[in-house]
């Protein structure tokens, strides 16, 4: 049983195009987050949700929007992609906060802009 | 500002032999560490963690030591198996217990020699 799974794992497209990216956990879990991580293997916190509400929302272009149906799905979508964006996306779940529990992480997408 | 480095990209070791893989950190007021693991083509994966409370916790053939002297942290696995080949990453929590975030380290490589 998968416990946090995104869809699609590959992603390509044309720079312009709008795109989004699933996310579900089947945990439980309070929290949930997206990261991005370069070809460098860096890995950098986006947005994180509890329950719904938007917590955290780090300096990103706000091409990029999170939308939270319910506590358990956080779905990122893209507005006119760029070369830069380019990356592996993943999302992430917590019980809590996630300041005193593990977060769980999906498999990623793997996204490409040609 | 906040960071966490790792001291080596790349660390081989013998099948069998012991690996440890160290981080530095900058927050001294980090109070929760965790060490990921990321196979290829995979996300993180939990290894095991340590509150500042702590100097060492011990898993299954895992061991992490905390030196909040010198703001330090290292995994240690034992007996090291192919199967440990990876990409090994720490991460601290910092900020307040509803903001907080998970910062990651650069990442270690370790290769598993047969």
């Amino acid at each position: 049983d998968t416990a946090v799974s995104q869809t699609p794992k590959y992603l390509v497209t044309q720079m312009g195009n709008d795109k989004s990216i699933k996310c579900e956990q089947n945990l439980g879990h309070d929290t949930m987050y997206w990261y991005k991580q370069d070809s460098k293997k860096f890995l950098k916190i986006m947005f994180s949700y509890n329950n719904k509400e938007l917590i955290i929302n780090e300096t990103v272009p706000n091409r990029f929007s999170p939308k939270s149906p319910d506590k358990a799905h956080l779905n990122l979508h893209i507005n006119s992609l760029e070369l830069g964006d380019s990356a592996v996306y993943f999302c992430a779940s917590s019980s809590g906060t996630g300041t005193t529990q593990p977060q769980h992480f999906g498999d990623g997408t793997r996204l490409s802009i040609l | 500002g906040e960071s966490v480095g790792l001291h080596l990209p790349t660390l081989s070791v013998q099948e069998g032999d012991n690996s440890i893989i160290n981080c530095a950190y900058s927050n001294s007021a980090s109070d929760y560490f965790i060490w990921y693991k990321q196979e290829s083509g995979k996300g993180p994966q939990f290894i095991i963690d340590i509150r500042s409370n702590m100097d060492k916790r011990q898993g299954q053939r895992v061991t992490v030591l905390l030196n909040k002297t010198v703001k330090h942290l290292s995994l240690q696995i034992a007996a090291t198996q192919p199967g440990d080949s990876a990409v090994y990453f720490c991460a601290e929590i910092v900020g307040s217990s509803n903001t907080g975030k998970l910062i990651f380290g650069q990442g270690t490589t370790l290769q598993v020699k047969p």
